[in-house]
């Protein structure tokens, strides 16, 4: 199975910050590498797709990139609504795998 | 808009079988360039992909449930179904059913979670 880590597990910030969030793969999974946000007691919602693609709807504060094994999701000017836990997700190949989660706590 | 709704038995008993139906509304479930997938997520611990159906029928499986897992799906309904065999405590989890858009392999479309818990 391809391994995903993302860094750091935990993150504080503040509103109007921006920050970064990593994810590798234990191998080269070309771009695909998809990002979710999830609140709780709620379902993930996809962000990105193929590492950089944005979903219908999602805020263009949010932003991906990467490629190979090496990812980043990047939210500037943070909002309220932006604190939640993300995960990464290889699509390259099944079993389809995610990050561990990366919770954004104020 | 599309919309995914899952339903099942909320309690299991160790050893018995888990079962969990997701209805798909405001879309077809045969939609070429679709599958139909689960993903569970035990509390407080991050997500873990089960399997999925194609629109065609064909399914796959993740290795980790030891054959365990069947999902099927039934077009009159415009449903899919998940059956989880021999189940655990480790078991115990959200279950989420889901889309993947095959031309991309992501997960665009979820439900909103139903929480099963294995005990006697």
């Amino acid at each position: 199975d391809i391994q995903m880590t993302q860094s750091p597990s935990s993150l504080s910030a503040s509103v109007g910050d921006s920050v970064t969030i990593t994810c590798r793969a234990s191998q080269t999974i070309g771009i695909y590498l998809n990002w979710y946000q999830q609140k709780p007691g709620k379902a993930p919602k996809l962000l990105i797709y193929t590492a950089s693609s944005f979903h219908s709807g999602v805020p263009v504060r949010f932003s991906g990139s990467g490629s190979g094994a090496d990812f980043t999701l990047t939210i500037s000017s943070l909002q309220p609504e932006d604190f939640a836990t993300y995960y990464c997700q290889q699509s390259y190949t099944t079993p389809y795998t995610f990050g561990q989660g990366t919770k954004l706590e104020i | 808009q599309l919309q995914l709704q899952e339903s099942g038995s909320g309690l299991v008993r160790p050893s018995q079988t888990l079962s969990l139906n997701c209805v798909v509304s405001g879309g077809s479930i045969s939609t070429g360039g679709t599958s139909w997938t689960w993903i569970r997520q035990p509390p407080g611990k991050g997500l873990e992909w089960i399997g999925y159906i194609y629109h065609t029928g064909s399914t796959y499986y993740n290795p980790s449930l030891n054959r365990r897992a069947t999902i099927s799906i039934e077009r009159s309904k415009n449903q899919f179904s998940l059956e989880l065999t021999s189940v655990t405590a480790a078991d115990t989890a959200v279950y989420y059913c889901a889309r993947i858009w095959m031309a991309d392999y992501f997960f665009d479309y979820w439900g909103q979670g139903a929480l099963v818990t294995v005990s006697s």
